[in-house]
């Protein structure tokens, strides 16, 4: 398996447009998340969605912030409309549970917003 | 709620020395604990994995240990190499199994040839 895949890798972006990130999980995996990493704050979790489905949003810092999961295979962190302040790495795990609870993580993508 | 501390934040130390790389978590009511090796620019590898029930995991020249009652684990690196080079994250997955990892701030770890 190519491992968690997500794109694009690097996204730079103005104040104020929508931005969207992607991820492919590893086939298999039901767990899926998105995590935020920045110098002040580290790694954060955003979301998370088991089977499909969100399981706990507490994490999304604003309105601006949704996820979606269509299908197995695929996953979007959408903000909209951008800002400043949301620049930071972007990450995308997988997990298959509840039988194994090890999480592989993706190449991240990292969102400039100027 | 759940709060991860790494120490040192930094560490330099020559090549060939073994070294401890130290992890705390407030709530012992975890259900694993996952060390991480993040390179600059890069994602996040999983090193080593070890379950609540387990008090350490080895994987080639690292060990892993866990006292969960002290809310502590520890990653020892045997004879480092420049390549060891990175920062080492730990985060650990509370007991009710979601999968949601808290993470430490990290231990950046330079060995210099």
């Amino acid at each position: 398996d190519a491992g968690v895949i997500q794109s694009p890798r690097h996204e730079v972006t103005e104040m104020g447009q929508e931005v969207t990130l992607r991820c492919k999980p590893i086939s298999g995996h039901n767990s899926l998340f998105w995590y935020r990493q920045t110098m002040m704050r580290g790694l954060e979790l955003l979301i998370y969605f088991n089977n499909n489905v969100p399981i706990d949003d507490s994490g999304m810092p604003e309105d601006r912030f949704s996820a979606k999961m269509p299908n197995a295979s695929f996953s979007t962190l959408k903000i909209q409309p951008s800002e400043p302040r949301d620049s930071a790495v972007y990450f995308c795990a997988s997990s298959l549970r509840p039988e194994g609870t090890e999480a592989f993580f993706g190449q991240g993508t990292r969102l400039t917003v100027v | 709620k759940q709060e991860v501390t790494q120490i040192p934040a930094a560490l330099s130390v020559p090549e060939g020395e073994n070294l401890v790389l130290n992890c705390s978590f407030t709530d012992s009511a975890i259900y694993n604990l996952q060390w991480f090796r993040q390179d600059p620019g890069k994602g996040l590898t999983s090193l080593l994995l070890i379950q609540s029930s387990q008090r350490e995991q080895t994987s080639g020249r690292l060990n892993a240990s866990l006292d969960k009652s002290s809310g502590r684990s520890t990653l020892y690196i045997a004879a480092s190499q420049p390549g060891d080079s990175a920062t080492y994250l730990c985060a650990v997955s509370g007991s009710s199994n979601t999968g949601k990892l808290i993470f430490g701030q990290g231990t950046t770890l330079q060995v210099k040839p």
